[in-house]
């Protein structure tokens, strides 16, 4: 059965840049179909797609955050990464790694999400 | 960027009672791209339904799905006490994938 794990600082300043890892366990990373991504929930903006990656480094961004965000995937360590520059209070949220059926397909299945904070 | 938007905001009803949910699009979903998850307190969404109507690996045939174009809807047949949670509609069909505001199941 396929897991992902998040990690990675909880706490970020203000201005600098949030940098999270999901793990993944039970399943290859480099499989055909699958791209890997991003998600985010905050109390005012709900759920927000980041974008995501398959592991030849094709890659799907929210224009909304692209100018920010950079996804990596390392077949290597099965993992892939988020790094968002510039963050600020908004930027605050539960981020979730999860797999994507397709660059243009549904999210199946989710990490258990990790709270960071964004904070001077 | 495809705006949906869920209804009702929050539903009240008992367990064995029948839910209705909907999810409206502010344009047409390319090819039904529209998926439907479930989110208990405290968890990860989780994936009930892709592609408008098919349940995905595990969900109880008590869930369907239906709609094409910009409206959509979430049924499920008899609510048990592990069905009251909050439902999201997302569309993957156009770039943002964009997600409704939620609906919430709670027991009447």
């Amino acid at each position: 059965q396929l897991q992902l794990q998040e990690s990675g600082p909880r706490l970020v300043k203000t201005s600098e840049t949030l940098s999270l890892t999901c793990t993944v366990s039970g399943g290859s990373i480099n499989r055909s179909s699958y791209y890997w991504g991003w998600i985010r929930q905050s109390p005012g903006k709900g759920l927000e797609w980041i974008g995501n990656m398959y592991y030849s480094g094709t890659a799907n961004y929210n224009p909304s955050l692209k100018s920010r965000v950079t996804i990596s995937v390392d077949p290597s360590k099965n993992q892939f990464s988020l790094k968002l520059n510039s963050v600020t209070a908004a930027d605050t949220a539960v981020y979730y790694c999860a797999r994507h059926y397709s660059g243009y397909g549904w999210v199946d299945p989710w990490g258990q999400g990790t709270l960071v904070t964004v904070s001077s | 960027e495809i705006v949906l938007t869920q209804s009702p905001g929050t539903l009240s009803l008992s367990p064995g009672e029948r839910a209705t949910l909907s999810c409206r699009a502010s344009q047409s979903v390319s090819s039904s791209y529209l998926a439907w998850y479930q989110q208990k307190l405290g968890q990860a969404p989780r994936l009930l339904i892709y592609g408008a109507s098919s349940r995905a690996t595990g969900i109880p045939d008590r869930f369907s799905g239906s709609g094409s174009g910009t409206d959509f809807t979430l049924t499920i047949t008899r609510l048990e006490p592990e069905d009251f949670a909050v439902y999201y509609c997302q569309q993957y069909g156009t770039s943002p994938f964009t997600f409704g505001p939620g609906t919430k199941v709670d027991i009447k």
